[in-house]
């Protein structure tokens, strides 16, 4: 079964940087589709960002385009999400997730890593 | 606001069925597979639907989907307290280029 592991989670002051990881294992992770999926306490899920299995292609969510960038390296079985100017609503906790929405749903997801922003 | 539209809740009693709707667009539901997700208390999302009908293997067959249209509808029969979790939808919207998710259901098993 596959198996999708975050880190890089954290306290952070509002226009910080953080860069959170995903380890993906038990799969084929360079013929897959890979997605961020954020959860604000208390609140629902909100999709974030995706990537296609080369990392050509890339999609994001109005509210961090400019600030958020995801890649992966397929040599490491790893998917990226860098966060720029960091905001008090970005805390969350972010998943890491096999596939996307749509024709290509997410069937696999990370335990997830809160992100805090707070001065 | 999300782009789909959920009920904040829905309540039966064990062994009854519930259903939970899903509304959108011609730009989202209207235009692709929606998929239903369960997140139990404290833990990660779990894929129950897919490509709007389709049960992942392990998934047990009380859970259904179904699709007309702009919106979408999870079915969940012999309802058991373990069910009790909240319940995501989510497609892809052409006009924003983005996921979208419902904003959640939460199931009570009364």
């Amino acid at each position: 079964e596959a198996q999708l592991v975050e880190s890089g989670g954290g306290l952070v002051q509002p226009g910080g940087s953080l860069r959170l990881s995903c380890a993906a294992s038990r799969f084929m992770f360079s013929s897959h589709w890979m997605s961020w999926v954020r959860q604000a306490p208390e609140k629902g899920l909100e999709w974030v960002a995706n990537i296609n299995e080369d990392g050509s292609v890339s999609y994001y969510v109005d509210s961090v385009k400019g600030r958020f960038t995801i890649s992966r390296d397929n040599a490491k079985n790893s998917l990226f999400l860098q966060m720029n100017s960091l905001r008090a609503e970005d805390t969350a906790v972010y998943y890491c997730a096999r596939g996307s929405l749509g024709r290509i749903p997410s069937d696999y997801w990370g335990q997830g890593t809160l992100v805090s922003v707070s001065s | 606001q999300s782009v789909l539209t959920q009920p904040p809740s829905v309540s039966a009693a064990p062994g009854q069925k519930v259903t939970i709707s899903c509304s959108g667009s011609r730009y989202n539901i209207g235009n692709d597979f929606v998929s239903w997700y369960q997140q139990l208390p404290g833990t990660a999302p779990k894929l129950l639907i897919s490509e709007n009908n389709k049960r992942p293997s392990g998934i047990p067959d009380r859970f259904s989907g179904s699709k007309s249209g702009t919106s979408a509808t999870l079915g969940i029969a012999g309802l058991q307290p373990g069910d009790e979790a909240d319940y995501y939808c989510g497609t892809w919207d052409v006009s924003l280029s983005a996921g979208v998710f419902g904003g959640g259901t939460k199931l009570t098993v009364l």
